[in-house]
């Protein structure tokens, strides 16, 4: 049962570049998704979310993007700094305030 | 800035006994949770707790878990007769109530449970 899957279990970018983070969900009555940073060994940290009523949430250099026709939507890091290098969790909201997460993307920011 | 802290970091324990994980949540929030990570395996919603009651659980979450605020302060997951397949992350996790148009859920830096 994968309500929220990522494709890319990785991804390697330049310092200074554009990374683009993909997922896709399958539940049409998810209506708020939101995007973690997950570090080894340390709990997920909340980096932004976005409410299905709008198209584009941006916070400094991150910017989501949602397409709700297509259940899709994508984390835009830019510039990309070495210490973005981490595992980036897209997850949704359920109706209970549960949490329903992908399976995470590891993100290597090259110097 | 607040934060979300969990203790033990690590906890091990024979298959069979029981366990309790603690937490202590962000001071002024009121929604409560409990996830796991298997090694490998996905962040899982075990439970959600609001105004002293389970408001969710998952499939997971069956008869030998259970949660409890015991005080103002403390959130707890009890674990009754641990398996080996309960080996994994703990983290809990807690919310305001909403505020604007956000539902962030900040999360601790988790449990590390080895069943033996």
């Amino acid at each position: 049962d994968q309500q929220v899957k990522q494709n890319s279990p990785s991804l390697s970018v330049q310092e200074g570049r554009i990374s683009i983070l993909n997922c896709d969900y399958t539940n049409s009555m998810f209506d708020y998704f939101l995007w973690y940073k997950k570090y080894p060994a340390e709990g997920p940290t909340f980096l932004i979310s976005i409410s299905s009523i709008k198209d584009k949430n941006e916070d400094g250099r991150f910017t989501v993007f949602l397409n709700k026709s297509a259940k899709h939507l994508s984390l835009h890091i830019v510039p990309s700094q070495p210490g973005d290098s981490a595992v980036y969790f897209c997850a949704a909201l359920g109706s209970a305030r549960q949490l329903t997460f992908g399976s995470g993307t590891q993100l290597t920011v090259l110097p | 800035e607040p934060e979300v802290t969990q203790t033990p970091s690590h906890q091990v324990t024979q298959m069979g006994q029981e366990v309790i994980l603690r937490c202590v949540p962000i001071s002024n929030h009121l929604y409560f949770y409990w996830y796991r990570q298997i090694l490998g395996q996905k962040v899982e919603f075990l439970v959600s707790f609001y105004n002293n009651e389970i408001s969710e659980k998952s499939e997971i979450f069956d008869d030998q878990f259970s949660v409890e605020r015991p005080d103002g302060s403390n959130f707890t997951l009890k674990i009754r007769s641990t398996k080996l397949e309960d080996s994994a992350m703990y983290f809990c996790a807690s919310s305001a109530l909403r505020t604007g148009a956000s539902y962030e859920q900040y999360f601790g830096p988790g449990t590390r449970l080895t069943v033996t």
